[in-house]
């Protein structure tokens, strides 16, 4: 049982489009981290969110933390190329040294 | 500082092979980990250490060993190489084991076990 379900899976949009991508789990978490890992490459930090129903905005994208602490969400307004790449979404349970990884979600932009 | 880095960027090995990833950060970090990504599997936890002296399992610990003799390295040992190790794999690090600190990922060790 994987204890952070992503979804979509994959994902292709066009340029300027919106989407969402979002990280469920039956679990609370103490925290949730969402990084973004292109081809060849290892992943790279992009938001960490503690605080149950927190909204942190980093440029075009959204991130949110349930209030539950249970599940997150990121949004990106205007998809650009340069989004491509693969989404994950990473947390330890409350008391855990181990950080669990959701399965991703390929994003592709298409211009 | 390099922060975090890996050698070799590939490898590939006979089936019973053992061999050594190399990981290294000089970010004075304490918390250290191995990780394996696999197609439409994520990233897997394999070891980690909360500091020198310290290691413990991750989620898919078997075949694999860790030491932490030094803060700044923390290689994994694959003992007898199967195919079902074939992978990349991740080490990254971070300030401290709470889970909120940013982990910094190495460029990845790419194995090929035949």
């Amino acid at each position: 049982t994987q204890l952070l379900e992503q979804s979509p899976q994959f994902l292709s949009i066009q340029e300027g489009e919106n989407l969402t991508v979002y990280c469920n789990s039956s679990s609370v978490f103490s925290s949730l981290q969402w990084y973004r890992q292109e081809p060849g490459e290892g992943p790279v930090l992009l938001v960490t969110v503690v605080t149950g129903g927190e909204v942190k905005k980093l440029k075009r994208l959204t991130f949110q933390f349930g209030d539950a602490r249970k599940d997150s969400s990121l949004h990106i307004t205007a998809a650009q190329p340069g989004d491509t790449g693969l989404y994950l979404c990473a947390g330890a349970r409350a008391g855990s040294y181990q950080l669990t990884f959701g399965k991703g979600t390929k994003l592709s932009v298409i211009p | 500082n390099a922060g975090v880095t890996q050698t070799p960027k590939f490898q590939v090995l006979k089936t019973g092979q053992s061999m050594t990833l190399q990981c290294a950060q000089d970010m004075n970090h304490e918390y250290m980990s191995w990780y394996r990504q696999d197609p439409g599997m994520g990233l897997r936890l394999i070891h980690y250490s909360v500091g020198a002296g310290i290691t413990d399992q991750g989620e898919v610990p078997n075949g694999y060993n860790v030491s932490r003799s030094t803060t700044e390295d923390f290689p994994l040992r694959l003992l007898s190489a199967a195919p079902s190790q074939t992978s990349v794999y991740f080490c990254a690090s971070s300030l401290s084991y709470r889970p909120e600190e940013t982990q910094y990922f190495g460029p990845g060790t790419r194995l090929l076990v035949l």
